[in-house]
């Protein structure tokens, strides 16, 4: 298994410009999330999702869009980019239920840096 | 609502010193614990848990124990080394275990040199 994905590793947008952040699993986990760490702050939820189709949003949302066609599949899109959402980016996952004790699965990371 | 609160960080050790970062919460009923690692380019991993009050996850070890009077988890290693240098995330959770929705603590980054 290759676990949580994530691509790109890092990218520079310009301000007003869009991307789409992708993260795919191969766990065939329901539960998939979008996080953003930015230093010394920790991790805040963005949106999540308990399965295809159905999404909902965490913490901090806006600025934000997500779609969850497939179980595999976590897109995270940026439609206007702005400096405040220069960040490092994680995506997780977890299958619900007794299988959830084994904590949630990482990705690697996006670096975003907006200018 | 819930929150996590940990130490500020950045902590410098030597090699082979005692580690504590200490982790408090503010939770309604009883939640589970977590420590998650995350070393240097890497996404999270999960280091250790505990799902009750007085319950001891370990691994690696590392230890913490589940404080429900203190409302503490605090993380403890008797020697380090410098290969445990990374940022340490405590995280709180649902009751009885489960992952699927955790609020994190700001992170506290280890460094220990030779």
């Amino acid at each position: 298994n290759a676990g949580v994905t994530q691509t790109p590793k890092f990218r520079i947008l310009k301000i007003g410009q869009s991307m789409t952040l992708q993260c795919t699993q191969d766990m065939n986990h329901n539960y998939m999330y979008w996080y953003r760490q930015d230093p010394g702050m920790g991790l805040k939820l963005i949106y999540y999702s308990v399965g295809a189709g159905i999404t909902d949003k965490g913490e901090v949302p806006n600025g934000y869009n997500v779609s969850r066609s497939t179980t595999e599949d976590f897109p995270l899109r940026l439609e206007l980019a702005a400096p405040s959402q220069t960040s490092v980016y994680f995506c997780a996952s977890i299958h619900s239920g007794l299988r959830s004790l084994g904590g949630q699965f990482f990705g690697p990371g996006t670096r975003l840096t907006v200018l | 609502g819930n929150s996590v609160t940990q130490m500020e960080g950045p902590v410098t050790l030597s090699e082979e010193a005692f580690l504590t970062i200490n982790c408090t919460y503010t939770a309604t009923g009883y939640p589970s614990l977590f420590w998650y690692v995350q070393y240097p380019g890497e996404g999270l991993q999960l280091l250790l848990k505990a799902t009750k009050a007085d319950d001891k996850g370990s691994n690696k070890g590392f230890e913490a124990t589940y404080r429900k009077e203190t409302t503490s988890f605090h993380l403890e290693k008797g020697s380090v080394q410098v290969s445990d240098s990374a940022v340490y995330f405590c995280a709180l959770g649902p009751a009885q275990g489960g992952s699927e929705k955790l609020v994190f603590g700001k992170g506290t980054k280890l460094t220990v040199n030779p």
